[in-house]
Formats: structure tokens, C-alpha cells, sequence
């Protein structure tokens, strides 16, 4: 089955202990990326990859970091968290480009205290 | 910069009700756009699209058309089912300059509807 994977789906935490929020898809895509979903703010990008070794900035980028040395992984790494990262984070993969069908993950609920 | 503009939510219907959902855009050129839906629990999904002025995408039920006259592209369904509650997200994907990637959100909108 064509899938998005992300773990964990819940995750409470404490401010500055290093987290890894894992993605992974099987639909060989290129193009993934990360955003995080606020009330009243609709979904925001935090990072974006075209392909394996290459990843930019999306709208919303400090606190976070990304890398893409495999083709099917993304992961989203929050350094040292704080509680303004406490939201629900959402890994997406296309084909190729942004302007194609996104496939979502189900989404992981990161609480920060 | 790009950006996109929904109409503010919740939005509460009767089963069978006709639904607008209101959706506006602020970019340079040509951009595309798009309609997800994230049912509860889930991630988002691609409802419908329209990558060119006039263009009509449609699904399930579902019609917006690209205005780029009035920059909006509206959410419309004739008549919705208690199985439409949902959120929806109106998105913008512009490939000039520095938004290369990048896909833009709206805020999203609730819909809820009753039997």
C-alpha cells in the first residue's frame, strides 16, 4: 500500500532534549516535506527536499533541521526543542514537484513542556 | 510573497445545503491552485485542482473555479452529506523566483454538517 509513515504519532517532551520525528515513503517520490498545522494558522512549511542531498527553507524554518540521504526518508530534527514548537507536524511526498497530488502523513502531535 | 486567504470558519450546515467555501490569493504570475481535505484523524488529501486562469477542478461532488480576475478560487458543492465534515485547506503552489518548492496554505476552514 502506497503510504507516508511518520513516528511517532504522539510525543510529550521536555524544552532542550533533542528529538527526531521520522518520515518514510514507498512510492519512490522525490519532492517531501515537513509542515506544522496551528489553529488559525493552517499549514505552514518548515523544510522541503527535491530529491536525495537536496533540501531548502520553507516559510517557517528556525528551530528545525532536515535530511535527506535516502530517497524514502525525511527526517525532522528539532535540536533543541521549546514549547512555541509544541503543534501537529505533517510529512507530505509528491512525485516530483509541489504543484503535484500531496500525500500526507497521519500526522504527529509534538507537545513541548 | 505568496499568500492565501479562506474564509473564516466553523462553518455549520444542514444535510443537503448548498456549501461555499470562500477562498482568495495574493502571488505574482500564474500560480496553481488547489483544494485539500483533512478528514479527522488524517493527514490532508488533494480534493480537486486548476493550474490556469478559467480553468474548473472538480471531485466528488466538488467545483472551484480559477478566477484570476477576482484572484479567488471558491469551494462549492451543491449538496453536501454529513460525510463531507471535514477541514478544508484552498493551497497555492507559485514556481517564480524564491517560491520555487514552496506550497502555501490557507488557515483552513471547519466544516461540520448535520443530519
Amino acid at each position: 500500500e502506497a503510504q507516508v509513515t511518520q513516528n511517532p504519532r504522539y510525543l510529550i517532551t521536555v524544552t532542550g532534549k533533542k528529538l527526531t520525528v521520522t518520515c518514510s515513503q514507498n512510492m519512490n517520490h522525490e519532492y517531501m516535506s515537513w509542515y506544522r498545522q496551528d489553529p488559525g494558522l493552517g499549514l505552514r512549511q518548515i523544510y522541503y527536499s527535491m530529491n536525495v542531498e537536496v533540501t531548502d527553507k520553507g516559510d517557517v524554518p528556525e528551530g528545525y533541521k532536515v535530511s535527506r540521504k535516502e530517497k524514502r526518508n525525511f527526517p525532522l530534527i528539532l535540536e533543541s526543542p521549546s514549547p512555541n514548537q509544541t503543534s501537529l507536524y505533517f510529512c507530505a511526498s509528491s512525485l516530483r514537484r509541489a504543484n503535484q497530488p500531496q500525500h500526507f502523513g497521519d500526522g504527529t502531535r509534538l507537545s513541548i513542556l | 510573497g505568496n499568500s492565501v486567504t479562506q474564509m473564516e470558519g466553523p462553518v455549520t450546515l444542514s444535510e443537503e445545503a448548498f456549501l461555499t467555501i470562500n477562498c482568495t490569493y495574493t502571488a505574482t504570475g500564474y500560480p496553481s491552485l488547489f483544494w485539500y481535505v483533512q478528514y479527522p484523524g488524517e493527514g490532508l488529501q488533494l480534493l480537486l485542482k486548476a493550474t490556469k486562469a478559467d480553468d474548473k477542478g472538480s471531485n466528488k461532488g466538488f467545483e472551484a473555479t480559477y478566477r484570476k480576475e477576482t484572484t479567488s478560487f471558491h469551494l462549492e458543492k451543491g449538496s453536501v452529506q454529513v460525510s463531507d465534515s471535514a477541514v478544508y485547506f484552498c493551497a497555492l503552489y507559485n514556481a517564480g523566483g524564491t517560491s520555487y518548492g514552496k506550497l502555501t496554505f490557507g488557515q483552513g476552514t471547519i466544516l461540520t454538517v448535520h443530519p
